[in-house]
């Protein structure tokens, strides 16, 4: 069965470091990666997502995730880090349904703190 | 404005009382879906639905019903809601949920239901 695992539940950073989110998935065949963000009271938001290609992706707000196969991870990455990045963070994985997929299985989520 | 309406968004009732929480989205996407959030779980999808009259289990489904009459329109009934059913709700819809190049899920903000 497809699997997310964010090992990381919670992580600080000071205002301008870099980041990194981790993110691992199991699954058989090429996976549908996506990175969203949840701030305080809102729903999700789609920052990136990876279907097939160029392994490095870019994303809104800065933020880039790499693909890489051999180590099935996802992580997601931001040079420096605003204030305004202070959110929850969801690795996902597309479960294939044919040709398609039909669902998104999700981690159980990265809480980004930033101090200032 | 494009975006996925969910009502109520905070609701507190009592065990065995019926309640729905209604999902409606301006998007004419066809896909539609219902999960919960939990802590440390992640998102879990409940139901989904392919397109009007189509609907499926996800991974949680019990304890919960849906219905998809119009296109707009999904709404997640709790026949009988147990406590055990206190949770993040989000709706989410996708147009062409399931082909290569789209996939994107748009969220609703969420409906927080506390069951006493």
């Amino acid at each position: 069965a497809q699997s997310v695992t964010q090992p990381d539940i919670h992580i600080t950073v000071s205002e301008g470091a870099s980041l990194e989110l981790r993110c691992n998935y199991s699954y058989g065949a090429t996976p549908y990666l996506f990175w969203y963000v949840q701030s305080p009271g809102q729903g999700l938001q789609l920052l990136l997502k990876y279907f097939s290609g160029d392994t490095l992706v870019q994303g809104i707000k800065g933020f880039e995730a790499e693909f890489k196969r051999s180590q099935s991870s996802f992580n997601l990455r931001k040079p420096s880090v605003h204030w305004s990045d202070a959110a929850e963070y969801f690795c996902a994985v597309g479960a294939p349904r044919g040709g398609g997929y039909n669902k998104l299985i999700f981690g159980a989520g990265t809480r980004l703190a930033v101090h200032p | 404005e494009a975006q996925v309406t969910q009502n109520p968004r905070y609701l507190i009732t009592v065990t065995g009382k019926k309640l729905t929480v209604t999902c409606s989205q301006n998007m004419n996407h066809e896909y539609m879906s219902w999960y919960r959030q939990d802590p440390g779980l992640g998102l879990r999808q409940i139901y989904y639905s392919m397109n009007v009259e189509v609907t499926d289990k996800g991974d949680v489904p019990e304890g919960y019903k849906v219905s998809r009459k119009e296109k707009r329109n999904f709404p997640l009934i709790l026949e009988s809601p147990s406590p055990n059913q206190t949770s993040l709700y989000f709706c989410a819809s996708s147009r062409e949920f399931g082909q290569e190049r789209t996939g994107e899920l748009f969220f609703g903000e969420g409906s927080r239901l506390t069951v006493l």
